[in-house]
């Protein structure tokens, strides 16, 4: 059974580093073809594509976000973990990890049960 | 990259057949094979529908399936259940290798 989990903060302060980090199981990030990216979505909006990472420890990033954001890799942990700097609070929104394949680029299955930051003073 | 076109709302009673629409461009859904769906209901996790513009994972019913044409990709829902009702988002790679999805559709079953 492969399943993903989100795990993080739930309320950061505008300006703060946000970590968040997708704990894995029933795949590995070694084996060929195997990526983990991040999507998430604003309250009552649509989902926004954030990062992806691939088993060969490529990265591609969201051209809006990219100055902002980092995606990397424990293989032996079974985690990716994704920062995102200066917080601010439109970036208030549930933010979801899932599995994809570098041969069906858009195949993000399954999905984490999703992790919902908060970003306030 | 700019998200791609989905109508806010469609509707449709049960045992018709429905179709969602997804707009991009040149330099998405026109250039590749790789368009997916997504039903998400409220406070949950989207769940994969169609993959590869037309494909289904092991375990979807044949009622849902996907096309293509141009820069256009639908997905089209045949005989409507009760349970269909929820909001779909489409996905397609980018020629810049990043990832879109589409501003989603909320589906109503009358």
């Amino acid at each position: 059974q492969i399943t993903l989990k989100e795990s993080g903060p739930t309320l950061v302060r505008p300006t703060q580093t946000l970590t968040l980090t997708c704990t894995f199981s029933g795949f590995s990030l070694t084996t060929s073809e195997v990526t983990v990216g991040w999507i998430r979505q604003p309250p009552g909006k649509a989902l926004e594509w954030l990062a992806v990472i691939y088993w060969d420890d490529d990265k591609l990033y969201s051209p809006s976000l990219k100055s902002r954001l980092t995606i990397t890799k424990d293989t032996s942990k079974n985690q990716v973990v994704l920062t995102m700097t200066n917080m601010d609070p439109v970036d208030t929104a549930t933010y979801f990890c899932a599995r994809s394949f570098s041969s069906s680029l858009t195949r993000f299955d399954p999905w984490g049960q999703g992790l919902l930051v908060t970003v306030s003073s | 990259q700019s998200a791609l076109t989905q109508p806010a709302s469609v509707s449709g009673s049960p045992g018709q057949s429905i179709t969602i629409s997804c707009t991009g461009t040149s330099s998405d859904v026109g250039s590749y094979k790789y368009v997916s769906w997504y039903q998400q209901y409220p406070g949950k996790a989207p769940k994969l529908m169609i993959y590869d513009v037309n494909n289904r994972p092991s375990g979807i019913s044949n009622r849902f399936s996907g096309s293509k044409s141009g820069n256009t990709a639908s997905l089209t829902i045949s005989g409507l259940q009760a349970e269909d009702e929820a909001d779909y988002y489409c996905s397609s790679y980018t020629t810049s290798s990043t990832r879109v999805f589409g501003g989603g559709t909320k589906l109503t079953v009358l």
